[in-house]
């Protein structure tokens, strides 16, 4: 079965720093992986994906992502937040496209003015 | 529609009452999935429709929990005799194809059991 971790429950950065959310993953074969945001009273939304192909995969909204097999390790990066992009992000995982995705418990991120 | 669209947005019910929870997806999407999310959680996984057919339905807690999709577009969600823990956000998603595309999810609906 496949599961997901998400180490950090809260993260505070400043405007403008860089970010990097965790996201670890347990599935035995090369997974579907995702991350996925929710704003505040809005519905969630993909950020980006990814299958086979190059390990570093870019997002919208200026995010991207690096697939490490050896760490099973799917984390999300982003040189520079915006005030914006503060929200609760999702880090998911799928067996196979005829499945379903399994979701991790999020990772809310706070942006300091 | 441009979106999945989910009503209602809101439903509050009494304990043991019946509710029905409605998700329209993108047209054209075969995928369709219901997930719930609970407060400071993610989404935990209910349903999945392949065109009419459930794919997996796995994720139903219990057979108080039903779900459709008669045409292959138009999903309802269905629960009997409704209990407190049954309060949560219904989230459904669609998806072109399955998983690998990713997914368009709804805004919700937040139901209340009282």
């Amino acid at each position: 079965a496949q599961s997901v971790t998400q180490p950090d429950i809260h993260i505070t950065v400043s405007e403008g720093a860089s970010l990097e959310l965790r996201c670890n993953y347990s599935y035995g074969a090369t997974p579907y992986l995702f991350w996925y945001v929710q704003s505040p009273g809005q519905g969630l939304q993909l950020l980006l994906k990814y299958f086979s192909g190059d390990t570093l995969v870019q997002g919208i909204k200026g995010f991207e992502a690096e697939f490490k097999r050896s760490q099973s390790s799917f984390n999300l990066r982003k040189p520079s937040v915006h005030w914006s992009d503060a929200a609760e992000y999702f880090c998911a995982v799928g067996a196979s496209n005829a499945g379903k995705s399994t979701f991790g418990d999020g990772t809310t991120l706070t942006v300091k003015p | 529609g441009a979106g999945v669209s989910q009503t209602p947005s809101n439903k509050v019910t009494e304990k043991g009452k019946y509710v029905e929870l409605r998700c329209d997806p993108i047209s054209g999407h075969t995928a369709l999935y219901w997930y719930r999310q609970s407060l400071g959680q993610g989404p935990e996984f209910l349903i999945y429709f392949q065109g009419t057919g459930a794919a997996d339905d796995s994720g139903l807690p219990n057979d108080r929990f039903f779900a459709v999709r008669p045409e292959g577009s138009v999903s309802t969600l269905k629960i009997q005799r409704t209990e407190r823990g049954d309060s949560a956000v219904y989230l459904c998603a669609s998806s072109l194809r399955g998983t690998g595309d990713g997914y368009t999810f709804g805004s919700g609906t937040r139901l209340t059991v009282v």
